[in-house]
């Protein structure tokens, strides 16, 4: 089974400080996403990455940036939290749709930010 | 830039009654994505639509796409209190393998 592990379920940070999420694939997925879920609004996507060191912004990349060094891992870095950043964050891979491959995301467990 | 919407947000039937969720989208997309999420956990693929009139079942649940209408509809037959859950529509960007989700529909199945 796929498997998409984010680093924290739960944290609650102050307003400035810097907040790393880190998410782990297992299935060798080239293309990587962070979204971030709120009531009312769904899933609105913050960053994805096609390949290793590549980075492309979503619909929603203020206030945020990604790191990509390996494959296997992506990094969603808060450089100065806000209140407003208080979310469920959502990581999740995938192949490039084409041939075999569907393109359908597989998610991790999430990690619920709390700034206060 | 792909929108998609659903309808309705909110759903509340009884067990043993079917219903359909519609899930509009506004520009091309060759895939149409369906997901499941339970209340405090993550999404989880349901179904993937990869051409236009694909129809995709598992157990109560069936889901179909007409590309021309830009139209998926996830159709519930018979519910169970076990289908309470948010389901999401996603559709693909042309320009790559992003996807754009819909708001969800919360369904919640009572006995």
């Amino acid at each position: 089974d796929v498997k998409v592990t984010q680093s924290s379920r739960y944290l609650v940070k102050r307003t400035g400080e810097k907040v790393f999420l880190e998410c782990v694939q297992d299935m060798d997925h080239e293309n990587m996403f962070w979204y971030r879920q709120d009531p009312g609004l769904g899933l609105r996507l913050i960053y994805f990455s096609y390949d290793v060191k590549m980075k492309e912004k979503g619909d929603i990349p203020e206030g945020y940036s990604v790191s990509r060094e390996k494959k296997e891992r992506f990094s969603l870095i808060l450089e100065s939290a806000s209140t407003n950043q208080t979310s469920m964050y959502l990581c999740a891979s995938s192949f490039p749709a084409s041939g075999v491959n569907t393109g359908e995301l597989f998610f991790g467990e999430g990690s619920r930010l709390t700034v206060l | 830039e792909l929108k998609v919407e659903q309808n309705p947000l909110f759903l509340s039937m009884q067990e043993g009654k079917n219903y359909t969720i519609y899930c509009n989208y506004s520009t091309t997309s060759d895939r149409l994505y369906w997901y499941r999420q339970d209340p405090g956990k993550s999404l989880e693929s349901l179904f993937v639509l990869l051409s236009n009139g694909a129809v995709k079942q598992e157990g109560r649940l069936m889901a179909s796409l007409d590309t021309k209408a830009r139209l998926s509809t996830l159709h519930i037959t018979a519910a169970v209190h076990d289908l309470s859950a948010t389901y999401f529509c996603a559709g693909e960007e042309t320009s790559g393998s992003r996807l754009t989700f819909g708001e969800g529909t919360q369904l919640t199945v009572n006995p």
